[in-house]
């Protein structure tokens, strides 16, 4: 079964509004969480790095103030979009490394559509 | 340059044919390879993990060459089910991984 569990697998909203995509490891801890993003036909691009407990790293070009990410706990982490325009609509998807995981997880993703 | 680069495709092939497909990375310090399959509208899995020796899995042959910067993944007796695409993936020294944007693998009846 999954290892990382990512909610929810597809929302749709209008545009403005903000959406709170959830990723949680199951049978481990996990001190690092990763977001990435895939447009249609693109590679999976890594948006920020969470580290439980502290703020998350973004890459560049990735603004902070739009996608809040949380990382509260070593089983969850959260991905907010806030203010979502139609440009937002991508695939998101979270993976997940612990301390003592062989390799890295990741969700089943989310797929988000503004309209 | 595109930090991982692959041939997109798509790879159309018959059951049970051969298929190879490449990988670039510009990175000379990268440490970590590996090969993801992603089916369409689903989360990546990983395939198997590159090393310098080359390493094998059943059906699936992995080959790293660290002067020339690629990575290789051989398919041989190509299922129906192979249908799909093989993300090549590099890691550097932290936990960030660098994905190309993948290889499409189609196998025909």
């Amino acid at each position: 079964g999954a290892v990382v569990s990512q909610h929810p697998s597809r929302v749709i909203c209008k545009s403005g509004t903000s959406v709170k995509i959830e990723c949680r490891s199951l049978d481990f801890q996990a001190t690092t969480m990763f977001w990435y993003r895939q447009f249609p036909k693109q590679s999976l691009m890594l948006m920020a790095t969470s580290n439980e407990g502290s703020k998350a790293t973004y890459e560049q070009g990735v603004e902070k103030d739009k996608f809040l990410i949380n990382h509260a706990s070593l089983t969850l982490s959260t991905l907010t979009v806030t203010s979502a325009h139609p440009e937002d609509s991508s695939f998101y998807i979270c993976s997940a490394r612990g301390d003592r995981a062989l390799g890295l997880f990741f969700g089943e993703g989310s797929r988000l559509t503004v309209l | 340059r595109k930090e991982v680069e692959q041939d997109p495709g798509p790879f159309n092939v018959p059951e049970g044919a051969t298929v190879a497909f490449n990988c670039t990375y510009s990175n000379s310090a990268s440490q970590s390879f590996f090969w993801y399959r992603q089916d369409c509208r689903k989360e990546p899995k990983l395939l198997m993990s590159v090393y310098s020796s080359g390493n094998e899995d059943g059906r699936f042959t992995a080959q790293l060459n660290r002067a020339s910067q690629y990575i290789s993944l051989l398919i041989r007796d190509s299922k129906l089910s192979d249908s799909a695409t093989y993300l090549c993936v590099v890691g550097g020294a932290t936990n960030k991984l660098i994905f190309g944007t993948g290889t499409l693998l189609a196998v025909q009846p």
